[in-house]
């Protein structure tokens, strides 16, 4: 039971690139989310699905779409990378949005040149 | 901002003291969750209060919750060095609508 695991680790992106971040759960949640935390700050929700087939946007969608691959996977695409997009990624899940506890993957370390 | 905002920002306490850290937030919620983060790690849930309860308790730790003032505290007894990590709060807003909004978070450093 690995919970939640995100691809890559790390990453070095130039201005303009494109790169698509991964998320897997095994623990048959309903609902994902794609976060992104700037030194010293909390968590903004970037997009969320609430169930298998819906994704919506949260506080910061801007620069990204998603893509709710099936139950287990969701992935947060960057079409063309900007500076200001340099942050860690979080990916979590929850059972049942959020009157659950959101359980979250490792973190995946980008920098936009 | 309906953001949850913690308070301090940073505390630095002797191990085997106790720790305390606040939340405050501006709306109605479903339920507020405390989370803790270690450095360069991801969220690790520690404890979730929904709004028609007062207090919970979960092992060292004690979460109150006052929704007449809208705030929440986190009480860490018995610190230990392995408490050294930011904490969050985060709120399950009535009007949010399945998403949880995460404070700034508060830094405590465990000295032993």
């Amino acid at each position: 039971n690995a919970g939640v695991t995100q691809t890559p680790k790390f990453q070095v992106l130039k201005t303009g690139q494109s790169m698509t971040l991964q998320c897997a759960q095994d623990m048959n949640h309903n609902s994902m989310y794609w976060y992104r935390q700037d030194p010293g700050m909390g968590l903004r929700l970037i997009y969320y699905s609430a169930s298998e087939g819906t994704t919506d946007k949260g506080e910061v969608p801007n620069g990204y779409n998603v893509s709710r691959l099936n139950k287990r996977e969701f992935s947060l695409r960057l079409e063309s990378a900007a500076p200001s997009q340099t942050s860690v990624y979080f990916c979590a899940s929850s059972y049942l949005s959020s009157y659950n506890e959101q359980f979250f993957g490792p973190g995946t370390r980008l920098t936009v040149l | 901002s309906q953001q949850g905002e913690e308070d301090p920002q940073a505390l630095s306490i002797q191990e085997g003291e106790n720790a305390t850290m606040n939340c405050s937030y501006k709306t109605s919620i479903n339920n507020l969750q405390w989370y803790r983060q270690n450095s360069g790690r991801g969220l690790v849930h520690l404890i979730l209060i929904r709004s028609n309860e007062r207090e919970k308790h979960s092992g060292r730790l004690r979460v109150t919750l006052d929704t007449s003032k809208k705030s929440s505290s986190l009480l860490i007894t018995a610190s230990r060095a392995a408490d050294t990590a930011s904490y969050f709060c985060a709120t399950d807003f009535k009007a949010a609508g399945n998403k949880l909004t995460f404070g700034g978070g508060t830094r405590v450093l465990v000295k032993p």
